[in-house]
């Protein structure tokens, strides 16, 4: 129940397209789920999160969509650029409960490589 | 920009030796944490720390980690007798109490751990 599902496990995208990341939840009790970028030998930075009580969020390029119902949530890249290939690591965190503050489960992670 | 500051950047060590990882948080921050990332795969959780003690741990912190935070700066993760297996690299994260960073875990950019 503590997993988080992540796909796809790598990603070819060329320039200019629309990179698409997915992820799926179990526990109801999450409700924080940001998308950090880790470049090689770097330690993952946070690039983007959202809370369940909005179903979208966007900064600049990036949008996460949120389906509670369903537990599941996405990255979009738009326009994607050379300089965004990195690996992606979609997390969760039950932030307002007891116990669990900040203890993020990561998801596998993503590969993605944007071709000029 | 504020960052967290993780020593050795890389450290060779012989099967049933002793390691200890440093990490200097973010000044202000309040709570502390060490994941481990085995090459190619997912950030797993270790352990959290607030207010000088653990807070969680997750099922990979067994009696041969110990965390402390001997000065009001550093934050260590130890193993008490290394296996092959602890080949990792071990990710230091750090969180403000106070909004409006208060979700977000600033991640160190690791400790290579290799096992002999």
């Amino acid at each position: 129940q503590q997993q988080v599902k992540q796909s796809p496990q790598s990603l070819i995208v060329q320039k200019g397209g629309i990179s698409i990341i997915n992820c799926a939840y179990e526990n109801t009790a999450f409700d924080y789920f940001p998308w950090y970028q880790q470049f090689p030998g770097k330690g993952p930075a946070l690039l983007i999160a959202i809370r369940p009580d909005v179903s979208e969020k966007k900064e600049g390029r990036f949008t996460i969509s949120f389906n509670k119902s369903a537990k599941q949530f996405s990255l979009h890249i738009m326009d994607s650029q050379p300089g965004d290939s990195a690996t992606y690591f979609c997390a969760a965190s039950s932030m307002n409960y007891g116990g669990s503050q900040g203890n993020l489960i990561f998801g596998k992670g993503t590969k993605l490589s944007v071709k000029p | 920009e504020p960052e967290v500051t993780q020593t050795p950047s890389h450290q060779v060590t012989q099967m049933g030796q002793e390691v200890i990882l440093r990490c200097v948080p973010i000044s202000n921050h309040l709570y502390f944490y060490w994941y481990r990332q085995i090459l190619g795969q997912k950030v797993e959780f270790l352990v959290s720390f607030y207010n000088n003690e653990i807070s969680e741990k997750s099922e990979i912190f067994d009696d041969q980690f110990s965390v402390e935070r001997p000065d009001g700066s550093n934050f260590t993760l130890k193993i008490r007798s290394t296996k092959l297996e602890d080949s990792a690299m071990y990710f230091c994260a750090s969180r403000s109490l106070f909004r409006p960073g208060a979700n977000v875990l600033t991640f160190g950019a690791g400790s290579r751990l290799t096992v002999l």
